[in-house]
């Protein structure tokens, strides 16, 4: 069984910051973990994914995540935040069964000018 | 785009009556997802389905039940709503290519029970 845990449900940061928001997975099987966004009435949309190959793993819009296995982690890293990048950020793993997707419950993240 | 529309949009009914819920992709892709997502839970699946009439539970599954008669409709259905089922409900596709696969989601319909 897989399931993820975000730490913070809020996080809040200033323009221009660094943007760290925290995710740690359990798996029975190798993971493969993703993060997804989503905009006030959208849908989400996936900014990363990590699936066995390099740990450091490039998104969209500057993002990036790095896989630690020794620490079950899989944070989510911007080096300067803009506005746009406010919104929700979802954690998510599966095993090789990409049916059995499980989402973490979410960080809101909010950037001050 | 991965070309999945919901509908509706909003929705408001009464504690007991069905609801039916569409999501209509135009890309023919085979996998199908049902998620609810409520504050503090994230996103729970519901219901997926493998193709045409091939469909399984997912982690909430009780209340609902789904129905896939073509290969771009899959209905969400709520035999007798209850206030515990008014969330956000969305539909996603899986597009796959070779051995990656990324899910695209649906904009959502928000669903409440009074």
């Amino acid at each position: 069984a897989q399931s993820v845990t975000q730490l913070g449900s809020h996080v809040s940061v200033s323009e221009g910051a660094l943007v760290l928001l925290r995710c740690n997975y359990s798996s029975s099987v190798p993971p493969y973990l993703f993060w997804y966004v989503q905009y006030p009435n959208q849908g989400l949309q996936l900014l990363l994914k990590y699936t066995s190959a390099a740990t450091l793993v490039k998104g969209i819009n500057g993002f990036e995540a790095e896989f630690k296995k020794s620490e079950t982690s899989f944070h989510l890293t911007k080096p300067s935040a803009h506005m746009s990048d406010a919104a929700e950020y979802f954690c998510a793993v599966s095993g090789h069964d990409f049916q059995k997707l499980v989402f973490g419950t979410g960080t809101r993240l909010l950037v001050s000018p | 785009d991965a070309g999945i529309t919901q509908s509706p949009r909003h929705k408001v009914t009464e504690t007991g009556t069905p609801v039916t819920l569409r999501c209509h992709q135009t890309e023919n892709h085979r996998y199908m997802y049902w998620y609810r997502q409520d504050p503090g839970h994230g996103l729970r699946l519901i219901h997926y389905s493998y193709g045409v009439k091939d469909t399984d539970k997912g982690e909430v599954s009780d209340g609902y039940s789904v129905s896939r008669s073509k290969t771009e409709d899959f209905l969400l259905t709520l035999e007798s709503a209850t206030s515990s089922q008014t969330s956000v409900y969305f539909c996603a596709i899986s597009e796959r290519s070779g051995r990656d696969e990324k899910l695209f989601f649906g904009s959502g319909t928000q669903l409440s029970v009074l």
